[in-house]
């Protein structure tokens, strides 16, 4: 178990450029998630897979962002046209399943602190 | 729509003193509950969960929690805290299918010498 891993660590870019962040997800979870933390606040859901399947997005994730996991496997987050309100910690999770069933629990990287100046 | 209060932004707590974390949680239908917890640095790790059966759930560093159905409240306890307790206190709630977790904004928790 190597853990979750997200991929940079910190961004910096400026106002109208896209930026694309990668999560790996531990290796047998079906399950990924992305987050969304601002400073002082609890991580905001974004949006989910199962395998490949994107099941769920928020109403938050506006048409700019774009998700995908390809084959099942680690996943990729977009953001088109960055704006200085998309500055927050982005945060991965996977897990075997669904949050309540069984010995599932997330699993979450250290994240990427897009910083959108 | 599921959602989760946190009380307190902010605990400052002197070592070996007794803590409470306050969540209450609203829904309409049955949920699973957690609380996660962030060190400097580090990413969130589950500290512990509530899925049915007792009300009181524990974790293996000596905090637990309790299950309060009438009350909505799912509070985070230790009777006694050391300084490396230090971190960020998350109460999650499962949302209405059971598919993802609704985070509250988070305690701060500082323990000082």
């Amino acid at each position: 178990d190597t853990g979750v891993s997200q991929d940079p660590r910190h961004k910096i870019t400026k106002r109208g450029q896209n930026v694309t962040f990668r999560c790996d997800p531990i290796s047998e979870h079906n399950r990924l998630y992305w987050y969304r933390q601002t400073l002082g606040q609890g991580p905001e859901f974004l949006t989910y897979f199962q395998n490949e399947a994107q099941l769920e997005k928020s109403r938050l994730l506006s048409d700019r962002f774009s998700a995908e996991r390809p084959k099942g496997s680690f996943s990729t987050l977009e953001i088109q046209r960055t704006e200085q309100g998309d500055s927050a910690m982005y945060l991965c999770a996977s897990s075997l399943g669904p949050p309540g069933q069984g010995n599932s629990p997330l699993h979450f990287g250290n994240g990427t602190r897009l910083t959108v100046t | 729509a599921q959602s989760v209060t946190q009380l307190d932004s902010q605990v400052p707590v002197f070592e070996e003193a007794p803590v409470e974390l306050r969540c209450n949680y609203s829904s309409s239908v049955s949920v699973y509950l957690f609380w996660y917890v962030q060190y400097p640095n580090q990413g969130l790790q589950l500290l512990l969960k509530y899925l049915s059966g007792s009300t009181l759930v524990e974790s293996i560093n000596g905090f637990e929690a309790e299950f309060n159905k009438s009350q909505t409240s799912f509070h985070l306890r230790k009777p006694s805290v050391h300084i490396s307790d230090t971190a960020e206190y998350f109460c999650a709630v499962s949302d209405s299918g059971y598919n993802k977790l609704i985070f509250g904004a988070g305690t701060r928790l500082a323990v000082h010498p």
